[in-house]
């Protein structure tokens, strides 16, 4: 099973509203990554988790806020969000993180701050 | 900083032709790179990764080669079809970091 999967497909929300975005596998990776992909753009790295602590921090605001809670499963809050956060949030997995790893990626959360 | 350009933007083919799509990358020392595909507003499918070690990969009708020592990588698209259309995103992982530098994309549409 080369499944990762995200919860909600799509969120809207307005900018003082706080929610969380959901990923999750199954493939005994101990490595998950948080991607924000703006239209017709490629995907940005955001955050990198390696057995379960972070490790990669993009400089992104604090107003995303990253949890790990076990090796399955990685959260993103949301909190105080801005329009321009509108976006495809991608969650991608690996064995490991760097080296030569392949990179498995869920089918996103369309996200829309209003 | 490593920089991965796609060429064409788009392109066009009737059914039934052979493709390549092209990419190249300004940084050698990748420790492999990674074709995918994105169809519009999903996520990306995983499609062929070649490690630095490897000149070429082959699954079905796609095969990708590398040569790292130039920078560049191809995805050659046999017999495309009309569920072929997407969009290839081409990345390379380089260096001691976690990061995947990913290309602007080539946006395929084959025509029945």
């Amino acid at each position: 099973d080369t499944e990762v999967t995200q919860t909600p497909k799509h969120l809207v929300m307005g900018m003082t509203n706080k929610k969380s975005l959901k990923c999750e596998q199954h493939m005994g990776h101990r490595a998950m990554y948080w991607y924000k992909q703006k239209a017709k753009k490629p995907p940005e790295l955001m955050f990198v988790y390696s057995y379960e602590k972070l490790s990669i921090n993009e400089s992104v605001p604090s107003r995303f806020s990253p949890e790990c809670p076990n090796s399955s499963l990685l959260n993103l809050h949301l909190h105080a969000l801005q329009p321009e956060d509108s976006a495809l949030y991608l969650c991608a997995s690996s064995l490991f993180a760097g080296g030569s790893y392949e990179q498995y990626f869920g089918p996103g959360t369309r996200l829309t701050v209003t | 900083k490593q920089e991965v350009t796609q060429i064409p933007a788009a392109l066009s083919v009737p059914e039934g032709e052979n493709l390549v799509l092209n990419c190249s990358f300004t940084d050698s020392a990748i420790y492999n790179l990674q074709w995918f595909r994105q169809d519009p507003g999903k996520g990306l499918t995983s499609l062929l990764l070649i490690q630095s070690s490897q000149r070429e990969q082959t699954s079905g009708r796609l095969n990708a080669s590398l040569d790292k020592s130039s920078g560049r990588s191809t995805l050659y698209i046999a017999a495309s079809q009309p569920g072929d259309s997407a969009t290839y995103l081409c990345a390379v992982h380089g260096g001691s970091n976690y990061k995947l530098t990913f290309g602007k994309g080539t946006l395929l549409t084959v025509n029945p």
